[in-house]
């Protein structure tokens, strides 16, 4: 069975344009997180989804940042316009909800983001 | 506030030989601790989970401890080898409440084993 796929693995842009990073999580996981990982730092969330719902975006810049899951399954998430300080791997992960709070949270390999 | 602190910040090994990572939380109230590993490149992935109950934990040659009461963990890795250089990564989740179930990480430790 595949894992959490995201895409891109790489992308370099420049500041001011917009981004976009999709990720497909595991068959059956019901909740999906967006992590955002700088270098020598753990993930930090951004947003987390059961199913369709945002139930915790609070650490979600919204000024430029914006998700979505649509019908509950795949997910993007949007950068417009990105700065500098965007650089970073954007990691997605998923979970079943029926372990509760021992769920264990199954990661992409992440989308390494580099804005010049 | 809810904090995971790792140590060593970085630590460098000989293959075969033992090592301890060590964590610190202040996550309140407690539900349970994990340990991931994350090759470079990759996404972290769960070696261990543990609640307040659960002492030690071990998968292969990682042992996990949980000391609820200090609010420390470890994890120690037994006759290393060269594919355990990772980054190591403290993560707690806290019980139900506020923070909705979101998990703590630490910066994790960094880990190379020299042949």
């Amino acid at each position: 069975e595949a894992g959490v796929v995201q895409s891109p693995r790489y992308k370099i842009i420049e500041k001011k344009q917009p981004v976009a990073f999709w990720c497909n999580p595991i068959s059956g996981h019901n909740t999906l997180y967006w992590y955002r990982q700088n270098l020598g730092q753990g993930p930090e969330l951004l947003i987390r989804y059961e199913n369709e719902e945002a139930v915790d975006d609070s650490q979600l810049p919204k000024d430029r940042f914006s998700a979505e899951r649509l019908k509950g399954v795949d997910s993007t998430l949007k950068i417009q316009p990105a700065e500098l300080g965007d650089s970073a791997v954007y990691l997605c992960a998923s979970s079943s909800s029926t372990g509760g709070l021992r769920d264990i949270q199954y990661f992409g390999a992440g989308t390494r983001l580099s804005v010049l | 506030k809810n904090q995971v602190e790792q140590s060593p910040q970085s630590l460098i090994i000989l293959e075969g030989k033992n090592c301890t990572l060590q964590c610190n939380y202040t996550v309140s109230p407690f539900s349970n601790l994990r340990w991931y590993k994350q090759d470079t490149g990759r996404g972290p992935v769960s070696l261990t989970i543990m609640t307040f109950s659960e002492n030690t934990k071990s998968n292969g040659r990682y042992t996990a401890t949980l000391d609820a009461d200090t609010k420390q963990s470890s994890l120690h890795i037994t006759a290393s080898q060269l594919s355990d250089s990772a980054s190591y990564i403290c993560v707690v989740r806290p019980d139900r409440g506020s923070t909705l179930g979101r998990l703590y990480f630490g910066r994790g430790t960094q880990l190379t084993v020299w042949p």
